[in-house]
Parts: structure tokens; C-alpha cells; sequence
């Protein structure tokens, strides 16, 4: 079954520091990754996916991933994290079994940056 | 483009009640997604529509649920006979089958919650 893991909870980091979320996943297949995010009572916001092609990706506000296929993970980054930055976090692959572009997501990282 | 919307973001009912839930997508795209996220879980596909046409429905949409897009604009999420287990925030996601336009990203509207009492 094809699937997305979030291994952390939560990720704190100071405001200034470099940040890390990250995500692996199972899929059959060349994946399509992307990362979403989430803040308190609203929907979900794109970020940045991967498809095909470098390996970074690059995408709002400051946030780039990096696509491993060797260790089938897809981590979310950031040289330097702000305050507004904290949020709930989401990986997502898309469900390669079905061709409606259907996503699969992880159970979210609670990012918390602290001044 | 103003976005993917969703009317009403929130609702209380009682049990045993009917709720509807709208859904206007980003006016080009042709892809309608519906999705429901519990607390402290990601989002989980109940059901797709390309244009007017339901193709997907997930096993998690039993048959009190029912969603419609006529025309192929805007959609509709009705749940008969409400329970409590469906206490949730349900979104709805669309996006463009043209790969120029951003095909593989799904846009999400800011949800409808809804608490069943």
C-alpha cells in the first residue's frame, strides 16, 4: 500500500536556525511529492512539489526539499526559520494506483519556532 | 482568481440531522477534490470529480454521503442522518488536468467544520 510518514510529531527550532520536517514515503513507481501547510482554521496551503528533475525543489516563502530516492524521503527545509513560519506541516504523494491525481498525506508536523 | 471557497465554514447539528456543504472551485479547473480531516490527522480522500463526472468515491464515504457537481462548477457534500463519528473538517481541493497550468497541485479551499452534538 502506498503510504507517507511523518516521523515527528512536533519540530521546534529557533527563530534564525536552519529547519527540518521531515517525510518518507512508499509508493510504486516514480513518487509525485509535496508539501503543504496548514495554519490554525484554515485550509491547506501549497508549497512545493517534486515531479521530475532536480532533485531540490525549491518554493514559497523561503522553503526547498531535497528528493532522496534512495532513502525514499522527501524533507522539508529552511536556511533560516521565522516566527510566522510555525504551523502545521503535511507531506503528501500522489496515490500512483488511481488516475485522479488523488493525494495521500501524512499525519502532519507541528512546527513551532520560537523568538 | 479568488480562490477555491467553501460555505459554511462551520456547522453544528444534532444528531440524526441532514447537512449540505458547498464548495466553489478555482473557476478553470476542471478537477474537484473532497477530503476529511479529523483532529490531529492529515487530510483523507473521500471523492473526486473530473468536470460533472464522479469517478472516484473512497471507502470512507458510505452511503449517508452522497456530492454532486452539476455543471461541472460548483459542488455539493451532503451527510443524511449526521453522526457523531463525523465530526470532522471537510475540504474541498481543486485543480487543472493542463500540465502547463500547475496539473499536479491541488488548491484547497479553507474548509467547512462541522461538530455533530
Amino acid at each position: 500500500a502506498q503510504s507517507v510518514a511523518q516521523p515527528e510529531d512536533q519540530v521546534n527550532v529557533a527563530e534564525g536556525n536552519p529547519l527540518t520536517v521531515k517525510c518518507t514515503y512508499s509508493v510504486s513507481g516514480n513518487p509525485y511529492l509535496f508539501w503543504y501547510v496548514q495554519y490554525p482554521n484554515r485550509g491547506l496551503q501549497f508549497l512545493l512539489k517534486y515531479i521530475t528533475g532536480d532533485n531540490l525543489v525549491k518554493g514559497s516563502y523561503g522553503f526547498e526539499a531535497e528528493f532522496n530516492k534512495s532513502q525514499t524521503s522527501f524533507h522539508l527545509k529552511k536556511p533560516s526559520a521565522l516566527v510566522s513560519d510555525s504551523a502545521l506541516y503535511f507531506c503528501a504523494v500522489r496515490d500512483m494506483g488511481s488516475n485522479t491525481g488523488k493525494l495521500i498525506f501524512g499525519q502532519g508536523t507541528t512546527l513551532q519556532v520560537k523568538p | 482568481d479568488t480562490g477555491v471557497s467553501q460555505n459554511p465554514r462551520h456547522k453544528i447539528t444534532k444528531r440524526g440531522q441532514n447537512v449540505t456543504f458547498r464548495c466553489d472551485p478555482i473557476s478553470e479547473h476542471n478537477r474537484l477534490y473532497w477530503y476529511r480531516q479529523t483532529l490531529g490527522q492529515g487530510p483523507e480522500f473521500l471523492t473526486y470529480f473530473q468536470n460533472e463526472a464522479q469517478l472516484e468515491k473512497s471507502r470512507l464515504l458510505s452511503d449517508r454521503f452522497s456530492a454532486e457537481r452539476p455543471k461541472g462548477s460548483f459542488s455539493t457534500l451532503e451527510i443524511q442522518r449526521t453522526e457523531q463519528g463525523d465530526s470532522a473538517m471537510y475540504l474541498c481541493a481543486s485543480s487543472s488536468s493542463n500540465r502547463l497550468a500547475g496539473a499536479y497541485e491541488q488548491y484547497f479551499g479553507p474548509g467547512t467544520r462541522l461538530t455533530v452534538t
